[in-house]
């Protein structure tokens, strides 16, 4: 079984729509949640992260992880033609020297 | 603006050539890291290095070797390429100030590599 399981999409949502991308997890040690972009022929790009539970907000992106659940998720707010990408979730734990587990990543792709 | 960058950004070459991937940063990281990314799977961490003249192997396995004889420079050499080294190469760079906290990583573009 994977650490990080993340659905591979595609997902497809018109534009203006709300969007939930998800992640679930097996370890109880990761205390980081990333979200990373990835635009096509780019590399990932990051998003936000938080720490340990709860919500974090940053413009229209909002990060939220249960831990209870071991599971995370980025909405989007108000999409846009240009956050048509890869998601990928990515976790680690409470040491700078922990390795950083990724998610396969969803592609969202956001119509006009 | 990158401030990681990785050439050739696309090569296509033959069975048995020697390849070096480059890999720059012009950040000051202490940390640099090889990734390999196939389409729809996860990032494999392929190779890694916390500073001058430190590198370790990653979770996947690999042919490929590293050297990290400056803190800006990590290239990737394989010495021998075959078909199944097909796949997109990431680089990635990060700074730790301190003993925890996120480990954030900055990726280059990536260099995609075709082995016929």
């Amino acid at each position: 079984q994977k650490e990080v399981e993340q659905d591979p999409g595609p997902l497809s949502v018109p534009e203006g729509a709300i969007v939930s991308l998800n992640c679930t997890y097996s370890n109880s040690a990761f205390q980081y949640f990333m979200w990373y972009r990835q635009y096509s022929r780019k590399g990932p790009e990051l998003l936000m992260y938080t720490y340990s539970s709860g919500n974090k907000e940053d413009g229209r992106f909002t990060a939220q992880v249960d831990k209870s659940s071991k599971y995370i998720s980025l909405f989007i707010r108000d999409s846009q033609p240009s956050d048509s990408a890869t998601y990928l979730c990515a976790m680690s734990g409470y040491s700078s020297a922990s390795k950083i587990i990724f998610g396969s990543g969803t592609r969202l792709s956001i119509r006009p | 603006e990158a401030d990681i960058y990785q050439t050739p950004r696309y090569l296509v070459i033959g069975t048995g050539k020697k390849i070096t991937l480059e890999c720059s940063q012009t950040m000051g990281h202490d940390k640099m890291y090889w990734y390999q990314q196939d389409p729809g799977m996860e990032l494999h961490l392929i190779h890694y290095s916390y500073g001058v003249n430190s590198t370790e192997k990653g979770d996947l396995s690999s042919e490929s070797t590293v050297s990290r004889i400056r803190t800006e420079h990590f290239p990737l050499t394989l010495e021998s390429a075959r078909p199944s080294h097909t796949s997109q190469y990431l680089c990635a760079s990060s700074f730790t100030g301190g003993a925890r906290g996120a480990n954030v990583l900055t990726f280059g573009a990536g260099s995609r590599l075709t082995v016929l």
